[in-house]
């Protein structure tokens, strides 16, 4: 099946530093990719829709000058998140919608924990 | 704006017994997923439901779609531990990109 992979699964970083997550479709393209954000006993909530050679389409309420989302590729998207915070602090899951099959796959995660 | 409930929100049941979840959706959509989570853990895919009508299984779980009710139902037949774990469905919107999720069904299987 497909997969779709995230880099790093966990960090933790202080204040006011940035972090960067990838993620990779493994064995497919994927011209959408999606960020969301989980809280405890949440749903997910999307962030925004990264499109390959496009700029992001940013959910209401999410800020694109802190929340930096490139999709260079048919199979990496980036988050970066700029200058943390601690209410930052979240579990962080993309996913690619696969083009041929139209299925749509998870990434296994990212905790960040700002300090 | 596309609404997507499920019910119930927690479910607590014991092993062998059969159950339920339903998911309602509030407009015309192109496709139906069915999602699982462990603690801790990202979405596992369950099911891609695409038309009216449609039935999927796979083990105990097998997942229904009516697009005239905008209904889909994840039924649990004997239930065992394992199944224990978060279950979500999301909907496609009539733009077929992103998706709306339910708000989760907590289920826990007892011995």
């Amino acid at each position: 099946g497909a997969v779709v992979s995230q880099h790093p699964s966990r960090v933790i970083c202080k204040s006011g530093t940035s972090v960067k997550i990838e993620c990779r479709s493994l064995d497919f393209q994927a011209t959408t990719m999606f960020w969301y954000r989980q809280f405890p006993k949440q749903s997910l909530m999307l962030m925004a829709t990264s499109n390959e050679g496009s700029k992001a389409t940013y959910e209401q309420g999410v800020e694109k000058d802190k929340f930096l989302i490139n999709h260079a590729s048919l199979t990496l998207s980036t988050l970066t998140v700029t200058s943390a915070h601690p209410e930052d602090s979240s579990f962080y899951i993309c996913s690619a919608r696969d083009g041929t099959s139209g299925g749509q796959f998870f990434g296994p995660g990212t905790r960040l924990t700002v300090l | 704006e596309l609404k997507v409930e499920q019910n119930p929100l927690f479910l607590s049941m014991q092993e062998g017994k059969n159950y339920t979840i339903y998911c309602n959706y509030s407009t015309t959509s192109d496709r139906l997923y069915w999602y699982r989570q462990d603690p801790g853990k990202s979405l596992e895919s369950l099911f891609v439901l695409l038309s009216n009508g449609a039935v999927k299984q796979e083990g105990r779980l097998m997942a229904s779609l009516d697009t005239k009710a905008r209904l889909s139902t994840l039924h649990i037949t004997a239930a065992v531990h394992d199944l224990s774990a978060t279950y979500f469905c999301a909907v496609d919107g009539t733009s077929g990109s992103r998706l709306t999720f339910g708000e989760g069904t907590q289920l826990t299987v007892n011995p």
